[in-house]
């Protein structure tokens, strides 16, 4: 059975700090790993990643996908409270692409000033 | 977001009640999905559907059904509510079943409490 799993599931830091938020994976058939951020309403995209050491990177955000591992990590410097937030790693799953997605359970964060 | 709508917001019914969900979209795109949020589990597949009359079911799929007459409009009912299906529910829309790189785009979501 094909599962997606983040640590830790939550997390408080202080602003300034660096984290890394972990996501592993057993996917059958494995094409694709994403990661949204959820504030208070619907998650917003982040990065998708498909090649394994390749670093996407956005502002303070980065990710890799490691795939003979099986695991991605999110890394965010320099945290501002405004980097509070769940944090959700997906993976598409099932045969044929259809889209459907299977998401980690997320990890919280709490940036305190 | 933008060219995505879930109606209602907010609802509170009571167990045992019908309750119809909407998720109205102006893209056309072809794919629609809606996902349930609970804490610790993160997002989970309950239908989706692939096109016009198209459907199938996802990993949480009972006590759900859904129906997709025409392209922009995607309903989730539950049949008789139960305190179980009290969850924030998210729709989400794709141009094709091939996760775009961009993702796919998800509604604001529809908080349902069942008492």
């Amino acid at each position: 059975e094909d599962k997606v799993v983040q640590s830790p599931l939550s997390l408080v830091v202080h602003e300034g700090d660096t984290v890394t938020l972990n996501c592993s994976y057993e996917v059958t058939n494995f094409r694709s790993l994403l990661w949204y951020k959820q504030e208070k309403k619907a998650p917003t995209f982040l990065f998708m990643l498909t090649s394994s050491g390749i670093e996407k990177k956005s502002g303070r955000l980065s990710s890799i996908l490691d795939k003979k591992e099986l695991f991605s990590i999110l890394n965010i410097t320099a945290t501002q409270t405004g980097d509070s937030a769940i944090y959700l790693c997906a993976a598409p799953h099932g045969s044929g692409n259809t889209g459907k997605l299977i998401f980690g359970q997320g990890t919280t964060l709490q940036v305190k000033p | 977001d933008a060219g995505i709508t879930q109606s209602p917001r907010h609802k509170v019914t009571e167990t045992g009640t019908p309750v119809t969900l909407r998720c109205h979209q102006t893209e056309n795109h072809r794919y629609m999905y809606w996902y349930r949020q609970d804490p610790g589990h993160g997002l989970r597949l309950i239908h989706y559907s692939y096109g016009v009359k198209d459907t199938d079911k996802g990993e949480v799929s009972d006590g759900y059904s859904v129906s997709r007459s025409k392209t922009e409009d995607f309903l989730l009912t539950l049949e008789s509510a139960t305190s179980s299906q009290t969850s924030v529910y998210f729709c989400a829309i794709s141009e094709t079943g091939a996760i775009p790189p961009h993702g796919y785009t998800f509604g604001s979501g529809t908080r349902l409490t069942v008492v």
